[in-house]
């Protein structure tokens, strides 16, 4: 069954709202889970480490401001776009580090689709 | 720093043909090296990985991949294609030489099948 689940599946905005997106490990724990944005008929660019208990690490390029992370638990990561645009419209991913007995492993989530209209 | 190259943005293949997808990575340290699979408005399904024990890895799906790094290399093989193998495949490179670490994707090969 799934590990990471992602809520909503998908979305649909106006622009200028805000929308957030879930990122839940299921029965594991993660201390660490990520965030990646994905563009149509393009690969996945990382955008933030999101580490429980601490602010989120973002790579380059990527506003802090925008793109707000939270990892108040440690089954829950939470990825909030503040002021949507129709560029911010993509697939969101996320991913979730979960240890087992063999060792570290990261399990992706189904992903978000938004749409900023 | 951690990276891949896919070699093809699309390679298409017969039915029951062998497939081949290529990747080249570069990592200053020993590389966690894996094949992620995305079907059409899916999220990724893993493959396969390496995390240097035995060279030649076995996935799912009857995917397998062998890592040389002579050639820095870990290509994805099957050796004979179905037509639900058609989908987008990443590869992917660990940032820190674990599997906990962040993911560096490749720009991905779409494969498709002709029947």
């Amino acid at each position: 069954g799934a590990v990471v689940s992602q809520h909503p599946s998908w979305v649909i905005c106006k622009s200028g709202t805000s929308v957030k997106i879930e990122c839940r490990s299921l029965d594991f724990q993660a201390t660490t889970m990520f965030w990646y944005r994905q563009f149509p008929k393009q690969s996945l660019m990382l955008m933030a480490t999101s580490n429980e208990g601490s602010k989120a690490t973002y790579e380059q390029g990527v506003e802090k401001d925008k793109f707000l992370i939270n990892h108040a638990s440690l089954t829950l990561s939470t990825l909030t776009v503040t002021s949507a645009h129709p560029e911010d419209s993509s697939f969101y991913i996320c991913s979730a580090v979960i240890s087992g007995r063999a060792g570290k492993t990261q399990y992706f989530g189904p992903g978000t689709r938004l749409l900023v209209l | 720093a951690q990276s891949v190259t896919q070699l093809g943005s699309h390679v298409s293949v017969s039915e029951g043909a062998l497939v081949l997808l290529r990747c080249n990575y570069s990592s200053s340290v020993p590389p966690y090296l894996f094949w992620y699979v995305q079907y059409p408005n899916q999220g990724l399904q893993l493959l396969l990985k390496y995390t240097s024990a035995a060279t030649l890895v076995k996935g799912i799906n009857g995917f397998e991949a062998e890592f040389k790094k002579s050639e820095t290399s870990f290509h994805l093989t099957k050796p004979s294609a179905h037509m639900s193998d058609a989908a987008e495949y990443f590869c992917a490179v660990s940032d820190g030489g674990s599997s906990a670490s962040k993911i560096i994707f490749g720009s991905g090969t779409r494969l498709s099948i002709r029947p």
